[in-house]
């Protein structure tokens, strides 16, 4: 079965500094990758999506997510953090063209 | 606002008594998804649909849940007979679905239930 493994529970950062939040997944085939985010009640808001082609995609609000097959990774990264990307982010792997499989979940704490 | 819309935004209910969800899809989505998510847990696949037949059920949704979507248009799921491990929130996602084309899922706000 398809599975997503987010290691970092919370992460901390400081205003400015560059973030890069992990994700591993396991499928067998060419996956479907997403990463979302979200914020104290409120629903998933989609970042970026990898469903074929250039391995480095750019998403929303700045982010960016590089493909390594090799790895099984899908990490997400951002350049300078802002105080308003404290949320919580989820990597998602969508099985075959159903259902998402999405990780627990790291909660990203912005520091002055 | 063209988005996933989801009512009631919150649900309190006691243990027994039976509660349902509704939701909007966007309007030229032929899926609908729902999941559930527990406190510090992503989401969890519930079902779906397309249009207007339901076309995979977790093992997470007991005999207690039901799902529908009349029409292919909103959809509701019921709880019946609630329990306290039942408190999450359920979220709808929709999307389209083109045959050999993957789109991405539009996620609503979700319905927080809390069962006392």
């Amino acid at each position: 079965a398809q599975s997503v493994t987010q290691p970092d529970i919370h992460i901390t950062v400081s205003e400015g500094a560059s973030l890069e939040l992990r994700c591993n997944y396991s499928y067998g085939a060419t996956p479907y990758l997403f990463w979302y985010v979200q914020s104290p009640g409120q629903g998933l808001q989609l970042l970026l999506k990898y469903f074929s082609g250039d391995t480095l995609v750019q998403g929303i609000k700045g982010f960016e997510a590089e493909f390594k097959r090799s790895q099984s990774s899908f990490n997400l990264r951002k350049p300078s953090v802002h105080w308003s990307d404290a949320a919580e982010y989820f990597c998602a792997v969508g099985e075959g063209f159903q259902k998402l499989v999405f990780g627990t979940g790291t909660r990203l704490l912005v520091s002055p | 606002d063209t988005g996933v819309s989801q009512n009631p935004r919150h649900k309190i209910t006691k243990r027994g008594q039976n509660v349902t969800f509704r939701c909007d899809p966007i309007s030229e989505h032929n899926r609908l998804y729902w999941y559930r998510q527990t406190l510090g847990q992503g989401p969890e696949f519930l079902t779906y649909f397309q249009n207007e037949a339901q076309l995979e059920k977790s093992r997470l949704l007991s005999d207690r849940f039901s799902a529908e979507r009349p029409k292919g248009s909103f959809s509701t799921l019921e709880i019946q007979r609630t329990e306290q491990g039942d408190s999450a929130m359920y979220l709808c996602a929709s999307s389209l679905m083109l045959e050999g084309i993957y789109n991405e899922q539009f996620f609503g706000p979700g319905t927080r239930l809390t069962v006392l």
